[in-house]
């Protein structure tokens, strides 16, 4: 099975400007979760999808947003981009077992710079 | 929050020896997870331990889970250079749908 693809690989855009990133998960996953990581802060969870719903939401402004198709395929977007928002985006999908007892396949990231 | 906390930050070993590296976190898990990731790459899941476990094995990877202590360990035994990476615990949150993630430990393996 290929695993899970994330695209751009890389991003430079200029503070104010919006991205959107994109997500394929591991065929059959419906689940899609995102996270941010930075030096300074970790990995931060973003929000996760199950079957084109937002099922979680971490600690972000509401200028991160996000959405998921019917083909699980999933993209963020970041509106008004800031100096700090650069990072690299993760994207993960599972496929559930039991309750939360599941493991997270990652993509490589999107390597996100704000000048 | 941060849940997960790993500890050390760094360590530095000789090819050969052995890495142990470990996790404290706060609240109520079902499963904490240790993760691998290569410079600046995606992270790549090693192993998952459930709250009823007390150690799993899966290679060289061990890791142990001690439920009242609240903390985990993960032993790289026989550590190569390949084993050079930062490694990352995982906790579920509130029985959710997110993972928390610590800080991580970066391993250095020297030749």
């Amino acid at each position: 099975k290929a695993g899970v693809t994330q695209t751009p690989r890389y991003l430079i855009k200029t503070r104010g400007q919006q991205v959107t990133l994109s997500c394929s998960p591991i065929s059959g996953h419906r689940s899609v979760s995102w996270y941010q990581q930075t030096p300074g802060q970790g990995l931060q969870f973003l929000f996760e999808y199950f079957s084109e719903t937002q099922r979680n939401k971490g600690n972000f402004p509401g200028r991160f947003s996000g959405r998921q198709f019917s083909n699980s395929r999933s993209e963020m977007n970041v509106s008004t981009l800031e100096l700090g928002d650069s990072a690299l985006y993760l994207c993960a999908s599972s496929l559930k077992t039991s309750g939360s007892t599941y493991e997270q396949y990652f993509g490589p990231g999107t390597r996100l710079t704000v000048t | 929050s941060q849940q997960g906390e790993e500890d050390p930050q760094a360590l530095s070993i000789q090819e050969g020896e052995n890495a142990t590296m470990n996790c404290s976190y706060k609240t109520s898990i079902n499963n904490l997870q240790w993760y691998r990731q290569n410079s600046g790459r995606g992270l790549v899941h090693l192993i998952l331990i459930r709250s009823n476990e007390r150690e799993k094995h899966s290679g060289r990877l061990r890791v142990t889970l001690d439920t009242s202590k609240k903390s985990s360990s993960l032993l790289i035994t026989a550590s190569r250079a390949a084993d050079t990476a930062s490694y990352f615990c995982a906790t579920d949150e509130d029985y959710g749908q997110n993972f928390v993630f610590g800080p991580g430990t970066r391993l250095s393996v020297l030749p």
